[in-house]
């Protein structure tokens, strides 16, 4: 079973406008870390935002959020006022149990396109 | 400045040659991971080291090496065993002790193809 759902292979939005970019995922732990990543086409990997499972509020960072719902385990993106710069693949990643040198596990991406 | 450093971008490999990829970073991280990426197939982990000396195996181990003589390389054979090695190759690290929260930070990646 995959640890890390990613159900939107692609997504459009419109310049300025907000969207939402799905993860669900499946554990057991009480302890864990959700993390989303942006990877532009020239192929890095760009940390974006952090939400621990005791976090009982949703993580912020700039024109990004994260909408935690723990009881249906999922923790979906959310870019504000999107840009034409913000067109690259996401990843949703956790790591279980929740410490530094766990590996994270990556869902398969959602590719995301800001029309002007 | 601090970070991950991959070479080299590119790589080709001719049939039944083995090539090894370089990593090194100065974040002063305990751990170090391997990643391979297909396209729609997100990161798959292939190996990961939380110490010097000391290595596990990811779900993707088969056909690959690694060694971890010093804190700050990594580096990952592809062997000849690996039938399909074309793929992007990432590497990363974490810091262990209190790192709950802090991401994977990531180099630039290596592109192999096969010739």
């Amino acid at each position: 079973a995959q640890k890390i759902t990613q159900t939107q292979p692609g997504m459009f939005v419109q310049e300025k406008e907000a969207v939402t970019l799905d993860c669900t995922y499946d554990t057991s732990d009480q302890s864990y870390g959700l993390f989303w990543y942006k990877q532009p086409s020239s192929g890095e990997m760009i940390f974006l935002i952090y939400q621990g499972s005791y976090d009982e509020q949703n993580a912020t960072e700039g024109r990004y959020s994260l909408n935690f719902q723990k009881a249906r385990k999922s923790a979906n993106l959310v870019i504000s006022a999107s840009q034409l710069g913000d067109s690259a693949m996401y990843f949703c990643a956790m790591r279980e149990p929740n410490s530094g040198n766990t590996p994270l596990v990556f869902g398969k991406g959602t590719r995301l396109s800001v029309i002007a | 400045d601090g970070g991950i450093t991959q070479s080299p971008k590119y790589l080709f490999r001719k049939e039944g040659q083995n090539v090894t990829l370089s990593c090194e970073q100065n974040l002063n991280h305990d751990a170090m991971y391997w990643y391979r990426q297909d396209p729609g197939q997100g990161l798959r982990l292939i190996y990961y080291s939380q110490i010097v000396n000391d290595f596990q195996k990811g779900d993707i181990a088969e056909g690959y090496s690694v060694s971890r003589e010093k804190k700050e390389s990594f580096p990952l054979t592809v062997t000849s065993a690996q039938k399909n090695p074309t793929a992007f190759y990432l590497c990363a690290s974490s810091i262990v002790a209190g790192g709950y929260n802090q991401p994977q930070h990531f180099g630039d990646g290596t592109r192999l193809s096969i010739l």
